[in-house]
């Protein structure tokens, strides 16, 4: 079976334009999380969605939004970019909280 | 809300010593605990879990974590390490039920294997 699956892998945006990350999840699971990590810090949440509806969001600006469609797999968009929003994006989804979350590779995102 | 601390961001060890790292959680109601560890450009791997019974788990490749509550902690722990332990390892809780499915993590502790 295929595990969580993010593209693209890099990515390198200028300050001030959009990017959009993608996320397939295992599966059979309809819990799709987001998580930021910076460079030597842990992961930072993000979104939660589950059945395509937002359940939860971390503490992080409005220009960071994200969306689930029906076939589960998500979208994280983040609009006039910034410096600080280089780090690597990890995408994670789960069956049910107790059995864990899987993570995708990420998508390493620099901003220039 | 919950928060973990990892209190070593760096831990060194010779090849085939044991290895402690620490990992102390904070919260207001019962949590899932997690260890997870990342290979370099690599994302997450979960190495193991509590979420209720038994306090001491264990991961197919010779890790195990002890949950003491008393404590509040979930050290995890390897008799012998090898080479291919070298990674960085990330201590996690979520909440077992309820709201939304967070999980907070620690900063990480980065465990060097020296041979």
């Amino acid at each position: 079976d295929a595990g969580v699956t993010q593209s693209p892998t890099h990515l390198i945006k200028t300050r001030g334009q959009h990017v959009t990350l993608r996320c397939s999840p295992i599966s059979g699971h309809k819990s799709v999380s987001w998580y930021q990590q910076v460079l030597g810090q842990g992961p930072q949440f993000i979104f939660q969605y589950y059945e395509k509806e937002e359940r939860g969001r971390g503490n992080f600006p409005d220009r960071f939004s994200a969306r689930q469609f029906p076939n589960y797999s998500s979208e994280l968009n983040v609009n006039a970019l910034l410096l600080g929003d280089s780090a690597l994006y990890l995408c994670a989804s789960s069956l049910d909280r107790a059995r864990g979350y899987t993570f995708g590779s990420g998508t390493r995102l620099t901003v220039v | 809300a919950q928060s973990v601390t990892q209190l070593d961001s760096q831990v060194p060890v010779f090849e085939e010593a044991p290895v402690e790292l620490r990992c102390n959680y904070s919260s207001s109601v019962s949590v899932y605990l997690f260890w997870y560890v990342q290979y370099p450009n690599q994302g997450l791997q979960l190495l193991l879990k509590y979420l209720s019974g038994s306090t001491l788990v264990k991961s197919i490749n010779g890790f195990e974590a002890e949950f003491n509550k008393s404590q509040t902690s979930f050290h995890l722990r390897k008799p012998s390490v090898h080479i291919s332990d070298t990674a960085e390892y990330f201590c996690a809780a979520a909440p077992p039920s309820g709201g939304y499915q967070k999980v907070t993590f620690g900063t990480g502790t980065k465990l060097q294997v020296i041979p």
